[in-house]
């Protein structure tokens, strides 16, 4: 079964660019790649989602190196409310979907 | 339009009891998907609808574990002779289908629910 991690968490000043990178092994050819954040108590919520190199929307940018193993989210000046945790999730394979282990981001003034 | 709904938003039970626990995808959304977080823990993914089908239920944590989907829409996750263990937020999601050779493009996202928090005691 494929293994997802990311960092456990980060520190980012208000104003700041945070990459956050998330190992995928094993991801499968035709699978993608969504990256969610999290506030307490609430569900998930969609930020961005790509299959491949790069896909920029209004609130964050998702970079995917060609071997696919890895994506990397690009928040652009975070804000004290961009404090939340940031999951990536993988399809790896047929009808099974996998969360990284999830990076806290606590946004600092 | 409204999202995904799921209820009780609390549930506290007995442990040996049985419990089921509803999801109301958005309408249209063909996809469901139901995943458990534990305490401070990540998400798990549980089980996948395609439709009315779930063609894999090795996502299930036991077989104390089963879920069904009726007419497209609603989902019912029932945990039987639960157990502490059992204890966790469970979170549905809906999309749409992912077309077969999806390369990009339209975003599939998964729309989740707020989540029905399970106590065993």
């Amino acid at each position: 079964l494929a293994k997802t991690t990311q960092p456990i968490s980060m520190d980012s000043y208000e104003g700041q660019e945070v990459n956050i990178t998330c190992s995928h092994n094993n991801i499968a050819t035709n699978d993608y790649i969504t990256w969610y954040q999290q506030f307490p108590s609430q569900g998930p919520r969609f930020i961005i989602q790509g299959y491949k190199t790069k896909v920029t929307n209004e609130v964050a940018s998702l970079f995917i190196p060609a071997d696919r193993k890895s994506s990397t989210l690009s928040l652009p000046r975070v804000s004290l409310s961009d404090t939340a945790v940031y999951y990536c999730l993988v399809g790896v394979g047929t009808y099974k979907y996998i969360f990284g282990t999830g990076t806290r981001l606590k946004v600092l003034a | 339009g409204a999202g995904v709904s799921q209820s009780p938003s609390n549930k506290v039970t007995e442990k040996g009891k049985d419990v089921e626990l509803r999801c109301d995808p958005i309408s249209g959304h063909t996809a469901l998907y139901w995943y458990r977080q534990s305490l401070g823990q990540g998400l798990e993914f549980l089980i996948y609808f395609q439709g009315n089908s779930a063609p894999d239920k090795s996502g299930l944590p036991s077989d104390r574990f089963s879920a069904e989907r009726t007419g497209g829409s609603v989902s019912t996750l029932t945990i039987q002779r639960t157990q502490q263990e059992d204890s966790a937020v469970y979170l549905c999601a809906s999309s749409f289908n992912l077309p077969s050779g999806w390369r990009g493009g339209l975003s599939y996202e998964q729309y989740f629910g707020p989540g029905t928090r399970l106590t065993v005691t």
